[in-house]
């Protein structure tokens, strides 16, 4: 079945610092990705929607100056967390699709423990 | 506009006892329904979704839900739970830009 990679798993930064994470798709190409951040004990909130080759959309009240995201081909999306605060501490999933119908399911990355200090 | 609303924030059953996780939806087009699992500290995996066809699905593990249009239902339920199965369960509908609207999530407790 189709694979997302998300890399890395779990990140320890400093305050003020910037943290990449990579999604992968591993075998299918990516038209679309999603990106999620849960809080504890929440659902998933998401964050923005990043189309190969184009601006990624943002969903409101998301900082995209804060939250840089790149989705460069149709294997790979960023996501940088720039000048990291501890509010920023969250657990971060991206999904991918590589179909547009509105019954292909999401394929998730295991997701990335950020913790800030 | 789609919404999902999923009962219950935290469900407990016994070892071997009947799992039932409630979700209502509500859309203005056919829904796409989904319901995805999340193990700690993992991303979320598919475990059964509805789209067309037999209102019946059947997923992995031993999951299945049932589509009721008439209750706009789509609870996931397996016969008999398994210490394995302790997770947190997310009910989805298809939005109509292709996302998924999500559900609050249900975490399942399974009482030894």
């Amino acid at each position: 079945g189709a694979v997302v990679s998300q890399h890395p798993s779990w990140v320890i930064c400093k305050s003020g610092t910037s943290v990449k994470i990579e999604c992968r798709s591993l075998d299918f190409q990516a038209t679309t990705m999603f990106w999620y951040r849960q809080f504890p004990k929440q659902s998933l909130m998401l964050m923005a929607t990043s189309n190969e080759g184009s601006k990624a959309t943002y969903e409101q009240g998301v900082e995209k100056d804060k939250f840089l995201i790149n989705h460069a081909s149709l294997t790979l999306s960023t996501l940088t967390v720039t000048s990291a605060h501890p509010e920023d501490s969250s657990f971060y999933i991206c999904s991918a699709r590589g179909q547009e119908t509105y019954n292909s399911p999401l394929h998730f990355g295991n997701g990335t423990r950020l913790t800030v200090t | 506009a789609q919404s999902v609303t999923q009962l219950g924030s935290h469900v407990s059953v016994s070892e071997g006892a009947l799992v039932l996780l409630r979700c209502n939806y509500s859309s203005s087009v056919p829904p796409y329904l989904f319901w995805y699992v999340q193990y700690p500290n993992q991303g979320l995996q598919l475990l059964l979704k509805y789209t067309t066809g037999a209102t019946l699905v059947k997923g992995i593990n031993g999951f299945e839900a049932e589509f009721k249009k008439s209750e706009t239902s789509f609870h996931l339920t397996k016969p008999s739970a398994h210490m394995s199965d302790a997770a947190e369960y997310f009910c989805a509908v298809s939005g109509s830009n292709y996302q998924l609207i999500w559900g609050a999530g249900t975490k399942l407790i399974i009482k030894p």
